[in-house]
């Protein structure tokens, strides 16, 4: 299975709301990510786990909250967003987090905030 | 500057067409990688290298470390190829990808 699964495909949230993003993978990797994609643009990364801890925070204002609450589940949660944070956000996961490990991508979940 | 510079920006085959797609890097890298998103998609990871060449059915990269630039290749182009193609790097530290700017495809019949 290399597979990552990312859930909801569509998001559509008031600038109010809580919500959450979910990703799932079952290849054991010990990496998992969050990137952001605005349109015509390359992925931004937001946030790196590594053996289920925070390695890296992109300088991501606090209305984004990661969670790793296990090897195979990071979720993103969403409160108070600005309708700039509209986007495709990537989940992906890789072997370990080292440079010659492919990362696997998931589809997205398209958010749009009203 | 980037440290990813692709080129080029869009692209526009026939359908049967050898396409190239470059890419330059301006540091030291553990790794390039290439990878494809069709639209609205999320991406497919088609090659990892850091040397050499690398083939998968129509698909070839290549990478010249010396010269820090590397070039996938599409041989026999189809419309289903159409999509962005995206050159990234990674460094063992930081050890995150960093994106080239991506290449837009059209391959028409």
């Amino acid at each position: 299975d290399t597979e990552v699964t990312q859930t909801p495909k569509h998001l559509v949230m008031g600038m109010t709301n809580k919500k959450s993003l979910k990703c799932e993978q079952h290849m054991g990797h010990r990496a998992m990510y969050w990137y952001k994609q605005k349109a015509k643009k390359p992925p931004e990364l937001m946030f790196v786990y590594s053996y289920e801890k925070l390695s890296i925070n992109e300088s991501v204002p606090s209305r984004f909250s990661p969670e790793c609450p296990n090897s195979s589940l990071l979720n993103l949660h969403l409160h108070a967003l600005q309708p700039e944070d509209s986007a495709l956000y990537l989940c992906a996961s890789s072997q370990v987090l080292a440079g010659t490990y492919e990362q696997y991508f998931g589809p997205g979940t398209r958010l749009t905030v009203t | 500057k980037n440290e990813v510079e692709q080129s080029p920006q869009n692209l526009t085959a026939q359908e049967g067409e050898f396409i190239t797609i470059n890419c330059s890097y301006s540091v030291g890298i553990s790794a390039l990688h290439w990878l494809q998103q069709h639209p609205g998609g999320g991406i497919v990871s088609l090659f990892m290298l850091s040397s050499g060449k690398k083939k998968h059915g129509r698909l070839i990269a290549t990478i010249n470390i010396q010269e820090k630039h590397s070039s996938l290749h599409i041989t026999a182009s189809h419309p289903r190829d159409s999509a962005v193609y995206i050159c990234a790097v990674s460094h063992d530290v930081p050890r995150n990808l960093r994106f080239g700017a991506g290449t837009r495809l059209t391959v028409k019949p």
